[in-house]
């Protein structure tokens, strides 16, 4: 069974340029998370989709970032502009019905110059 | 409402046992822990659910206190492959929202 799918892997960009990343969660899996990871630090939420709703997105800082999940399979995440302080670890994760365990894919690493 | 782990780092030799923590000031609904490597993803170990449940396998198990609101991971007989950051990521409240909330991770390195 595949993993979760992440592109691209390595993202370097100048401050003020738009971003987009890309995710294909498991087959299956109906729940989809997008997290942003600081050097150093555990993982944080950032938004979370049930099928195509985005049913928590309450960390998700809305002025620049924008995601979309619109047949409730692949999803993007998006930041428009970027800022200095957004290089991180943009980390995507599924999980499927009736378990908790989230999977998670290899990351986007950003680097914003 | 991020949970603490403790200790930050830990250094072992192959064959030696450690043990790393999990508080939270919250009240639990489940655990789950998690094993990354350098550039890679978080690896999923296992979740326990409150209840004071142990869970195990091979020769990394985990207990949950729910009374002390704390998990612990232990890992017996260190293997080289073992090296990595562990996270703890807690979900609170009286359901599972799906929620995780990472600690800020321990680091483990096993030398030979």
């Amino acid at each position: 069974e595949a993993g979760v799918v992440q592109s691209p892997r390595y993202k370097i960009i100048e401050k003020k340029q738009p971003v987009a990343f890309w995710c294909n969660p498991i087959s299956g899996h109906n729940t989809l998370y997008w997290y942003r990871q600081n050097l150093g630090q555990g993982p944080e939420l950032l938004i979370r989709y049930e099928n195509e709703e985005a049913v928590d997105d309450s960390q998700l800082p809305k002025d620049r970032f924008s995601a979309e999940r619109l047949k409730g399979v692949d999803s993007t995440l998006k930041i428009q502009p970027a800022e200095l302080g957004d290089s991180a670890v943009y980390l995507c994760a599924s999980n499927g019905r009736n378990t908790d365990t989230q999977y998670f894919g290899p990351g986007t690493r950003l680097t914003v110059l | 409402q991020q949970p603490v782990q403790s200790p930050q780092a830990v250094i072992l030799r192959e064959g030696e046992d450690a043990v790393i923590n999990c508080s939270s000031s919250k009240a639990l609904y489940s655990v789950h822990w998690y094993r990354q490597k350098h550039g890679e993803a978080p690896v999923f170990l296992m979740i326990l659910l409150k209840g004071g449940e142990q869970k195990g396998h091979d020769k990394i198990s985990a207990s949950f206190n729910e009374k002390k609101q704390q998990s612990s991971l232990y890992l017996t007989a260190s293997q080289l492959s073992y090296s990595g950051t562990y996270f703890c990521g807690t979900v609170h409240g009286s359901g599972n929202t799906g929620k995780l909330i990472f600690g800020q991770g321990t680091t483990l390195q096993v030398k030979p």
